[in-house]
């Protein structure tokens, strides 16, 4: 089975503070991707990354930076964290072609105080 | 960029029902999956279906590219069945988007 994991279930930051968010897979997927998910606004696509080093900028990119040193790890930070970064954040990943299915981690809910 | 639509946004049934949940897109599209996210947040990838009909237990998904839309059967529903389902559609190489969902609740 494929597994994503990501860091915390659960976090809570004061505003400003700098954030990271890990993500590892297990399934040697080329691609690795970070959403946020906000009620009423469903899933909205932050970053992307299909290779090492090689990162794309989603639809909400703002306030955010990535990381991929290491093909099974994508981190995702804040690094001014404000109080409207407060939401639910999820990492996927992908085999590699555009047919292949997502898989998901658990989730990270960050409240930034 | 490429819109999708579900319905009904909120759907609430009697364990034992059937039901079918409703994805509309406003392009061709040459990916569309179909999630689960259960009340703990997890995601988990119901069917990869662009076209066509595949079943999985009592889970079932068509899609007619054609006329853009898919939809989900869910067969004598259990209150485990309750949750959100997402459908999402490929734009461009590799970015997946979403719709609003569908909240699911079954009552015992």
């Amino acid at each position: 089975d494929v597994k994503v994991t990501q860091s915390s279930r659960y976090l809570v930051k004061r505003t400003g503070e700098k954030v990271f968010l890990e993500c590892v897979q297990d399934m040697d997927h080329e691609n690795m991707f970070w959403y946020r998910q906000d009620p009423g606004l469903g899933l909205r696509l932050i970053y992307f990354s299909y290779d090492v080093k090689m990162k794309e900028k989603g639809d909400i990119p703002e306030g955010y930076s990535v990381s991929r040193e290491k093909k099974e790890r994508f981190s995702l930070i804040l690094e001014s964290a404000s109080t409207n970064q407060t939401s639910m954040y999820l990492c996927a990943s992908s085999l590699g072609h555009y047919t292949d299915t997502q898989y998901f981690g658990p989730g990270t809910r960050l409240t930034v105080l | 960029g490429i819109q999708v639509e579900q319905s009904p946004p909120d759907l609430i049934l009697q364990e034992g029902a059937n039901s079918t949940l409703r994805c509309n897109f406003s392009d061709s599209v040459n990916n569309l999956q179909w999630f689960h996210q259960n009340p703990w947040g997890q995601l988990i990838n119901l069917f990869y279906i662009p076209s066509g009909t595949k079943q999985n237990g009592r889970l079932s998904a068509t899609t007619v590219a054609t006329e853009r839309y898919s939809l989900l059967y869910i067969s004598s529903s259990q209150t485990t069945d309750s949750g959100v389902y997402f459908c999402a559609v490929l734009q461009g190489a590799q970015k997946l988007v979403f719709g609003q969902g569908t909240r699911l609740t079954i009552n015992p």
